[in-house]
């Protein structure tokens, strides 16, 4: 089945340094990433939405330039949390389009505190 | 715009009782429905999902039918194990741009105790 990686687990980071995620498709190719924040106890945010060799669409509210996304190749897509700050500590999922199964497959997670 | 309705929790059930989770979504267009599931500090898995009016998506005991006439898709299981314990989202597809979306529910927090 598909499946996708998301890496690191989990992350503490001090302010003011960057942090970047990795989420890959392992056994597909993904054209189309999602990039999701999860306070506790609540559902998912949609932060934006990554196509592979073009900018990212972000969700209304979500800076781009602290929420930085690469989608450089069909497999892999990256969130880097630039100038992180203690209110930027949250769950993050990523999940990657399947075209061939038409659903989304989702990573693991990413705890990230910043301190 | 495009929502899902979810019933609030948290459910807290006995080993083998029967389980079900409330969702409704607005009906603009025709929709995939997908119900998945999150176990602590993990992320989320497709459990099952239905693509058209009176599709029933099942997995693991689980099942939803696509209820178009009253934009409903129930989760249900007829006996319930401690190992279902986990938090519940319910989630439709929708049309934006380029990419199809996902929008989840709340989510409902499943408690099973021995």
């Amino acid at each position: 089945g598909a499946v996708v990686s998301q890496h690191p687990s989990r992350v503490i980071c001090k302010s003011g340094t960057s942090v970047k995620i990795e989420c890959r498709s392992l056994d597909f190719q993904a054209t189309t990433m999602f990039w999701y924040r999860q306070f506790p106890k609540q559902s998912l945010m949609l932060m934006a939405t990554s196509n592979e060799g073009s900018k990212a669409t972000y969700e209304q509210g979500v800076e781009k330039d602290k929420f930085l996304i690469n989608h450089a190749s069909l497999t892999l897509s990256t969130l880097t949390v630039t100038s992180a700050h203690p209110e930027d500590s949250s769950f993050y999922i990523c999940s990657a389009r399947n075209p061939g199964q038409g659903q989304d497959t989702f990573g693991s997670g990413t705890r990230l505190t910043v301190v | 715009g495009d929502s899902v309705t979810q019933m609030e929790g948290p459910v807290t059930l006995s080993e083998e009782a029967f389980l079900t989770i409330n969702c409704t979504y607005t009906a603009t267009g025709y929709p995939s429905l997908f119900w998945y599931v999150q176990y602590p500090g993990e992320g989320l898995q497709l459990l099952l999902k239905a693509t058209k009016a009176d599709d029933k998506g099942s997995n693991k005991g689980f099942e939803a039918t696509y209820r178009k006439e009253t934009t409903s898709f129930h989760l249900e299981k007829g006996s319930v194990q401690v190992s279902d314990s986990a938090v519940y989202f319910c989630a439709r597809g929708i049309s934006s741009g380029s990419a199809r979306q996902l929008t989840f529910g709340s989510g409902t927090q499943l408690t099973v105790l021995p």
